[in-house]
């Protein structure tokens, strides 16, 4: 079982839908969460971080972590054909100094 | 602007070379982090420097090695490259304090072997 799952996509949605991306994860160790933006042959863009249960707001992103589920949202309001790109979910563990990441998932939102 | 950078941006070589990927991290940022990313794949980790030592290996195969100089850039050496190295090469920094950490990534190196 691999330490991060993440639906490899694609994900098809019409400009200014709600999207939703998830992670789960197997360890509880995680302790900070991150969301990476990249786009096609660019280097993943920090687009979240988040540390613990909750959620956190930026602009038109929320990040929403649920440890006892072991799973990590991102939501995308308003989304704009700029938003299509591949979203990595990233994980940390300070213990073990290590980062996990999802494998991504594509993102297409059409005009 | 990540502040992390990436040389070269392309690099085209053929089967059985030797090349060279350089990256300088973020200022004052200890860590160096370096993945692969094949065409449509995910990002593979490959080996971690700290502050000029190897502090975690993933699946970096015996003929590439890496180095953190102590202005702590670092370059990572791929050799008798073979068709299947061609790849997306990234690096990434962070300031490893042990805790509330991230990565910041680079531009990439776009590696082609012929």
């Amino acid at each position: 079982q691999k330490e991060v799952e993440q639906d490899p996509g694609p994900l098809s949605v019409p400009e200014g839908a709600i999207v939703s991306l998830n992670c789960t994860y197997s360890n509880s160790a995680f302790q900070y969460f991150m969301w990476y933006r990249q786009y096609s042959r660019k280097g993943p863009e920090l687009l979240m971080y988040t540390y613990s249960s909750g959620n956190k707001e930026d602009g038109r992103f929320t990040a929403q972590v649920d440890k006892s589920s072991k799973y990590i949202s991102l939501f995308i309001r308003d989304s704009q054909p700029s938003d299509s790109a591949t979203y990595l979910c990233a994980m940390f563990r300070s213990n073990f100094n290590k980062f996990y990441f999802g494998s991504g998932t594509k993102l297409n939102v059409k005009p | 602007d990540s502040g992390v950078t990436q040389t070269p941006k392309h690099l085209i070589t053929a089967t059985g070379q030797r090349v060279t990927l350089r990256c300088s991290p973020r200022s004052g940022d200890l860590s160096v982090y370096w993945y692969q990313q094949s065409l449509d794949q995910g990002l593979q980790f490959l080996i971690q420097y700290y502050n000029g030592e190897e502090r975690a290996k993933g699946n970096i195969l015996e003929r590439f090695s890496a180095q953190q100089f102590p202005d702590l850039h670092s370059e990572l050496n791929l050799s008798s490259l073979e068709l299947g190295d061609s790849a997306l090469y990234f690096c990434a920094s962070s300031a490893d304090r042990g805790s509330g950490d991230t990565q910041y990534f680079g531009p990439g190196t776009r590696l082609t072997v012929l």
